[in-house]
């Protein structure tokens, strides 16, 4: 069983601060998936990284796959209220068709 | 569009009985999943489709059956339920790509909350 595991589970930030959320694991991915679900939704896709050292950007939010493919980050610049709710990464081995998810990290912005 | 939809979205059982919830999806998806959702733990997926007629257990498939017989609904059954199984259920589905990248998105419902007292 390939584990991905995200840090930290809670984070409470004031508007207008920065934030960073890791996922990491000791297996490979062919590629890693970012979630945003807010309470009494599912999860809905942000990006997805597939290539060792990609970073994409997505307005204020800036992510990024390990060299080795083994973790990510996700980094929020000048956080609002609305970037408020649980992200998930999502990791996808390189056979099979499975994606295995992380425990999540719930974000709180504060105005 | 409806995407992905999940009945029914509250449940409460008691321990012993039975239930099948349902995931419709309208886009044409070849891949289906259900996970299960608890505090602090993530999604963990307990058995997934890759095509009409296909099944396969994914982490957490004890206690659970599935059923794919139409590849718009992708059933979940619980033949005798257990305390252990209370959680939120999220269906998703994504489609098979023709070409890389071979990663794509998943779709998901909207939950289905079951109390099992």
């Amino acid at each position: 069983t390939q584990l991905l595991e995200q840090s930290p589970q809670f984070l409470s930030i004031q508007e207008g601060e920065n934030l960073t959320v890791y996922c990491n694991s000791s297996s490979v991915f062919s590629s890693l998936q970012w979630y945003r679900q807010e309470p009494g939704e599912g999860p809905v896709l942000l990006v997805t990284v597939v290539t060792g050292g990609e970073v994409k950007k997505l307005k204020r939010l800036t992510f990024q796959f390990g060299d080795a493919r083994k973790d990510s980050s996700l980094h929020i610049t000048a956080a609002q209220p609305g970037d408020t709710g649980l992200y998930l990464c999502a990791g996808k081995a390189a056979a099979g068709n499975k994606l295995t998810f992380g425990g999540g990290t719930r974000v709180l912005v504060k105005p | 569009n409806a995407g992905v939809t999940q009945t029914p979205k509250f449940r409460v059982l008691k321990t012993g009985q039975s239930m099948t919830l349902l995931c419709a999806q309208d886009m044409n998806h070849e891949y289906m999943y259900w996970y299960r959702q608890d505090p602090g733990m993530g999604l963990r997926l307990i058995h997934y489709s890759v095509g009409e007629g296909t099944t396969a257990k994914g982490e957490v498939p004890d206690g659970y059956n599935v059923s794919r017989l139409k590849k718009q609904n992708f059933l979940l059954g619980l033949e005798s339920a257990a305390p252990s199984q209370t959680s939120v259920y999220f269906c998703a589905s994504s489609y098979r790509p023709a070409a890389p990248p071979w990663d794509t998105e998943a779709f998901f419902g909207q939950g289905t909350r079951l109390t099992v007292v």
